[in-house]
């Protein structure tokens, strides 16, 4: 069976400076999905940003960018220039594409990210 | 209007009691997706439904069913609610296996 686990249950970073979230999964198949989703105080569950397994070119949305490190089934989050409504949990999620997926994304725990003024 | 709509977005509700947690859509996705979210587990997959006649359980479904009304419509009931099932529960939607999920604003249930 599929696992994420996010191993930084909560992290901080000051205004405008750089901070990364770790995240690692346990997967047998070749192919696959990474997301990150960002969860406000509002609970809104936000798609950040998405990788492809195939692609080896790490994806990148504006001030978000991933680390998408395939044999170390790593997928590191980094967030430059960060504001102060970045302030959310993150959560790392897999999504198998095999025939007869279900579709089903598999959540780590939770990073808490603060930003300090 | 919001593409995935969930209500109520709170409830209390007493041990034994029945509830039913509506979903609706306006995306015309197929998939539909009921996740629970406790502190510290993230999110896990109660039920999904890949169209109305389709409808399968996730990894937590005991003590949790499901109706697919229509392609836009997905409700998940308690049959009978007890306090370890207080948490925060989303729907979600999805089109081709290869889209992305989109997310519902979340129900927030706290059964005494």
């Amino acid at each position: 069976a599929q696992t994420v686990t996010q191993s930084q249950p909560e992290m901080s970073v000051q205004e405008a400076e750089t901070v990364t979230l770790s995240c690692t999964y346990d997967t047998s198949e070749s192919d696959y999905y990474l997301f990150w989703y960002k969860q406000p105080p509002s609970r809104q569950m936000i798609l950040v940003i998405r990788q492809e397994a195939y692609k080896q070119q790490n994806a990148t949305e504006n001030r978000f960018s991933v680390n998408f490190q395939k044999a170390a089934k790593s997928f590191s989050l980094k967030i430059s220039d960060s504001q102060l409504g970045d302030a959310a949990m993150y959560f790392c999620a897999y999504r198998g594409v095999g025939s007869g997926n279900t579709g089903k994304l598999i959540f780590g725990q939770g990073t808490t990210l603060q930003v300090k003024p | 209007d919001a593409d995935v709509t969930q209500t109520p977005r709170n409830r209390i509700t007493k041990t034994g009691k029945r509830i039913m947690l509506e979903c609706s859509q306006t995306k015309g996705h197929d998939r539909m997706y009921w996740y629970r979210q406790d502190p510290g587990l993230g999110l896990r997959l109660i039920y999904y439904s890949f169209d109305v006649k389709d409808i399968n359980k996730g990894e937590i479904s005991d003590g949790y069913s499901v109706s697919r009304q229509a392609q836009a419509k997905f409700s998940l009931s308690l049959e009978s609610a007890i306090p370890n099932q207080t948490a925060l529960y989303f729907c979600a939607t999805q089109g081709a296996v290869q889209e992305t999920q989109y997310f519902g604003p979340g129900t927030r249930l706290l059964v005494l």
